[in-house]
């Protein structure tokens, strides 16, 4: 299994351009999560879904949107992206039932100038 | 201009000597936490976690406790090894979807 992938790994975006970063999970989870990482902070919870078709938002969504049409993916959104954007993106999923954990994605390091 | 990051806090520990690192969390109607480590450039990674009704739990060298009377949380590394510098991460939920709030972090840096 692959767990938790990401795509890309990195991107460089000048303001006001729009991307989408995919999360894709293989483990039949059915709860999956973004997540922003700034310098010395921890994870913030941008939005999350609960299953397919469902989503919510999370902590910090202004900016964001998100999708998630099939069970293992979990797409998030940048309209129109801005400086204040830049961060470490990561994915998470999780089973439903048993424990809270999170298997999370390797992240994506995103720069706005 | 430059921005000025939060600079976590950092414990600095000897190789083969025990590490504690602490976490105060803010919900008291919390009932699960977990520990994450996370490696430079890596996601976070599950070390340990446990639920309310315990105040122990120990795994393969680590050991968490919870004091839900001071909502304080630690997490101890037994015999810590240069494998072991990461920033470690503490995170509570209660309910709602599983949902995690995370602690801002400690910097372990194991010294030979």
């Amino acid at each position: 299994n692959a767990g938790v992938t990401q795509t890309p790994k990195f991107r460089v975006l000048k303001t006001g351009q729009s991307m989408t970063l995919l999360c894709a999970q293989d483990m039949n989870h059915e709860y999956m999560y973004w997540y922003r990482q700034d310098p010395g902070m921890g994870l913030r919870l941008i939005h999350y879904s609960v299953g397919e078709g469902t989503t919510a938002k999370g902590e910090v969504p202004d900016g964001y949107n998100v999708s998630r049409l099939k069970k293992q993916n979990f797409l998030l959104g940048l309209e129109s992206a801005a400086p204040s954007q830049t961060s470490v993106y990561f994915c998470a999923s999780r089973l439903l039932g048993g424990t809270y954990e999170q298997y999370f994605g390797p992240g994506t390091r995103l720069t706005v100038t | 201009g430059e921005s000025v990051g939060l600079h976590l806090p950092t414990l600095s520990v000897q190789e083969g000597d025990n590490s504690i690192i602490n976490c105060a969390y803010s919900n008291s109607a919390s009932d699960y936490f977990i520990w994450y480590k996370q490696e430079s450039g890596k996601g976070p990674q599950f070390i340990i976690d446990i639920r309310s009704n315990m105040d122990k739990r120990q795994g393969q060298r680590v050991t968490v406790l919870l004091n839900k009377t001071v909502k304080h949380l630690s997490l101890q590394i037994a015999a810590t090894q240069p494998g072991d510098s990461a920033v470690y991460f503490c995170a509570e939920s209660h309910g709602s979807w599983g949902k995690l709030q995370f602690g801002a972090g400690t910097q372990v840096v194991v010294t030979p």
